[in-house]
């Protein structure tokens, strides 16, 4: 079955320190991956996406992630975290039917001053 | 704007009282589905349907019902709420399920 493990339930990062948020999945075949971010009280909105080609993608509020097969792996990354990047992360992956996106369980971050 | 909007965000009830759960997107997407967020499970699916007349059961279906009598509207149904049902629950629609999904504001559900 697909699955989707992110490994650190919370994380605590200085301000404009680096980030890495780690994502490892299962799939057979050619993912197409997801990192959600969800502030408090807020609904989810999607950081990037990667479908195929370039493993590095760009996303919103300066935030990347590197696809890398060998690995399993879809680490979220940000060269300097700011405040306001406190909040819950979620790496998702869709199944294999299309007709769902399988979340890990979270990663929340906070961020010290 | 781009939206998908639920109704609504807050609702506390007693077990066994039946309550729906509105949904309604703007942006005419064929895929909605709804999901269950809680802590240390992350989200997990319930329904989804690919169009309208057109739905299915997710990994957590028990207890609820869904209707897609139209494409923007996905209403989620609960006949007779029991306290394991006390969650965070998102609506979400996208042109297909696996490309990016757009997610509403939440709706928090406690029954007691």
């Amino acid at each position: 079955a697909q699955s989707v493990t992110q490994p650190d339930i919370h994380i605590t990062v200085s301000e404009g320190a680096s980030l890495e948020l780690r994502c490892n999945y299962s799939y057979g075949a050619t993912p197409y991956l997801f990192w959600y971010v969800q502030s408090p009280g807020q609904g989810l909105q999607l950081l990037l996406k990667y479908f195929s080609g370039d493993t590095l993608v760009q996303g919103i509020k300066g935030f990347e992630a590197e696809f890398k097969r060998s690995q399993s792996s879809f680490n979220l990354r940000k060269p300097s975290v700011h405040w306001s990047d406190a909040a819950e992360y979620f790496c998702a992956v869709a199944d294999q039917a299309g007709t769902a996106l399988i979340f890990g369980k979270g990663t929340t971050l906070s961020v010290s001053s | 704007e781009a939206q998908v909007t639920q109704n609504p965000r807050y609702l506390i009830t007693v077990t066994g009282k039946k309550l729906t759960v509105t949904c309604s997107q703007n942006m005419n997407h064929e895929y909605m589905s709804w999901y269950r967020q809680d802590p240390g499970l992350g989200l997990r699916q319930i329904y989804y349907s690919m169009n309208v007349e057109v739905t299915d059961k997710g990994d957590v279906p028990e207890g609820y019902k869904v209707s897609r009598k139209e494409k923007r509207n996905f209403p989620l149904i609960l006949e007779s709420p029991s306290p394991n049902q006390t969650s965070l629950y998102f609506c979400a629609s996208s042109w297909r399920m696996n490309t990016e999904a757009f997610f509403g504001q939440g709706t928090r559900l406690t029954v007691v």
